[in-house]
C-alpha cells in the first residue's frame, strides 16, 4: 500500500546529541514536509521541500535540518541547537504545491529528550 | 501576521449536530482545508473549500465565508469515533499551509 512511513516511533535524547528521523513515502509525491506538533497546539512548520534537492525553512527551522537528496526521502535531524526538541513530529507529503492539495501525513515520531 | 483561531474544545452528545469555527487573519489565505486526528495518530483531510458555500461529504459538511474570513465543520449523527481534535488549515501561497492549534471534540454518550 502507498503511504508514508516514519522511524523510530519512539527515540529518545540526550543531551547534546544529534538524532536523525526517517521518512519515506512511495506515493510519488514531489512536495514534502515535516511538522513539529506539541501537546495541544497545532503542527508548526519546520522544513518543506518542493522537489528533489531543494528544500525551503519553515516557521521553527533553527536547530533542525533536512536533505532530500532522493524523491522518496526528506530525513529531519534534530540538532544540539535545538533547546526543546521533546515533540511529536510529523512527515508529510503532497502531489503539488497549489491550494486544495491534501497533505498526506505519516504515523509520526516521539522524541523524548532524557 | 497569518494565523487561525479555532475553540479548544467542544463537547457534543452522541447523535447531535457540531459546528467548529474557524476564523483566519491574513491577507491571502487560498481555500481552507480540515483535517482530523485522533490521540498519537497522523492527522487527515476531511474536506477543502476554495469557494465560498457549503461542500458535503458524508455526515461532514464545511463551509467558507472568505469576505468574512471564516469557515466551519459541521459533523452530522455524531459517533463515539468522531471524538478527536479537528485542525483547519490554509493555504498562504509560497508553498506554505498554516495549521490552527486544533479543536478537541469531546462525544459523550
Amino acid at each position: 500500500d502507498g503511504g508514508i512511513t516514519q522511524s523510530p516511533k519512539y527515540l529518545f535524547r540526550k543531551e547534546g546529541q544529534n538524532v536523525t528521523l526517517s521518512c519515506e513515502q512511495n506515493l510519488n509525491h514531489d512536495a514534502m514536509y515535516w511538522y513539529r506538533q506539541d501537546p495541544g497546539q497545532g503542527l508548526r512548520l519546520i522544513y518543506y521541500s518542493q522537489i528533489v534537492n531543494d528544500f525551503q525553512k519553515g516557521d521553527i527551522a533553527e536547530g533542525y535540518s533536512v536533505s532530500r537528496e532522493k524523491k522518496e526521502s526528506f530525513p529531519l535531524t534534530v540538532t544540539s541547537a535545538q533547546k526543546n526538541p521533546t515533540a511529536f513530529y510529523l512527515c508529510a507529503s503532497s502531489i503539488g504545491t497549489g491550494p486544495g492539495n491534501t497533505i498526506y501525513f505519516g504515523e509520526g515520531s516521539w522524541l523524548t529528550v532524557v | 501576521g497569518q494565523s487561525l483561531e479555532q475553540p479548544s474544545e467542544v463537547t457534543a452528545v452522541e447523535g447531535a449536530i457540531v459546528q467548529i469555527n474557524c476564523t483566519y487573519q491574513t491577507s491571502g489565505f487560498y481555500g481552507l482545508s480540515w483535517y482530523q486526528q485522533h490521540d498519537g495518530g497522523a492527522p487527515t483531510f476531511l474536506s477543502y473549500n476554495g469557494l465560498d458555500g457549503l461542500e458535503e461529504t458524508g455526515r461532514f459538511s464545511s463551509f467558507l465565508s472568505r469576505s468574512d474570513s471564516y469557515g466551519y465543520l459541521l459533523l452530522q449523527e455524531l459517533q463515539m469515533k468522531d471524538s478527536a481534535s479537528y485542525f483547519c488549515a490554509g493555504y498562504t501561497g509560497g508553498f506554505k499551509t498554516i495549521f490552527g492549534a486544533g479543536t478537541r471534540l469531546f462525544v459523550k454518550a
